[in-house]
């Protein structure tokens, strides 16, 4: 039923490098999100899109940045990666039409050594 | 500020019990809430959303109850099976005007379904 994706599965980086965490679905949804997972810890919030051009900031903050060209696509970027920024990273997705059912990646799990 | 509550915390039950779940949140005024799993490690799979014009849903061996005025929702499963074990959140959605389609999510429920 769903279909968003998020790669890469898993990734292990070197402090200081760029990143970015790719996510994309086939819904047609105009909401995107991204959440961030500590291992046994509530979602918190750190970034979603109403649509193409639109961004903004969550409800935690956070060193990444976002942006929204195509509907389908909502690429998260680390400039510069710390290990504070070690956590799972989930994309989600929504549309009006659907009643605002929220539907999720299956993550990306990121350890910056 | 939605606030958004879970209880219990962990849960552990032999095979073939009925459970429910309980959800609790602090503002009534809420657009629907929605019932996910979680797998650990993985993401999210969602299982139930109800509008806030509605009292119930089901799928399957699941039901999910609302009760706004008392901001209150229940997640009833029928006959549990070892492949239940995870964690189950609820979240809410505020009736939002404006910026911030926001999610609240509760602190979840760890359920174990024990042979």
């Amino acid at each position: 039923e769903a279909d968003i994706y998020q790669t890469p599965r898993y990734l292990v980086i070197g402090t200081g490098k760029k990143i970015t965490l790719e996510c994309s679905q086939t819904m047609g949804h105009d909401k995107m999100y991204w959440y961030q997972q500590d291992p046994g810890m509530e979602l918190h919030l750190i970034h979603y899109s109403y649509g193409v051009n639109s961004t903004e900031k969550g409800d935690l903050s956070s060193e990444s940045t976002v942006s929204r060209i195509r509907t389908e696509h909502f690429p998260l970027t680390l400039e510069s990666a710390r290990p504070s920024h070690t956590s799972q990273y989930l994309c989600a997705s929504s549309s009006i039409i659907g009643g605002e059912k929220l539907f999720f990646g299956s993550g990306t799990q990121l350890s910056v050594l | 500020k939605q606030e958004v509550t879970q209880i219990p915390a962990a849960l552990s039950v032999p095979e073939g019990e009925n459970l429910v779940l309980n959800c609790s949140f602090t503002d009534s005024a809420i657009y629907n809430l929605q019932w996910f799993r979680q797998d650990p490690g993985k993401g999210l799979t969602s299982l139930l959303l109800i509008q806030s014009s509605q009292r119930e849903q089901t799928s399957g061996r699941l039901n999910a109850s609302l009760d706004k005025s008392s901001g209150r929702s229940t997640l009833y499963i029928a006959a549990s099976q070892p492949g239940d074990s995870a964690t189950y959140l609820c979240a809410v959605k505020g009736e939002v005007t404006g910026g911030g389609n926001k999610l609240t999510f509760g602190t979840g429920t760890q359920l174990k379904v024990e042979l």
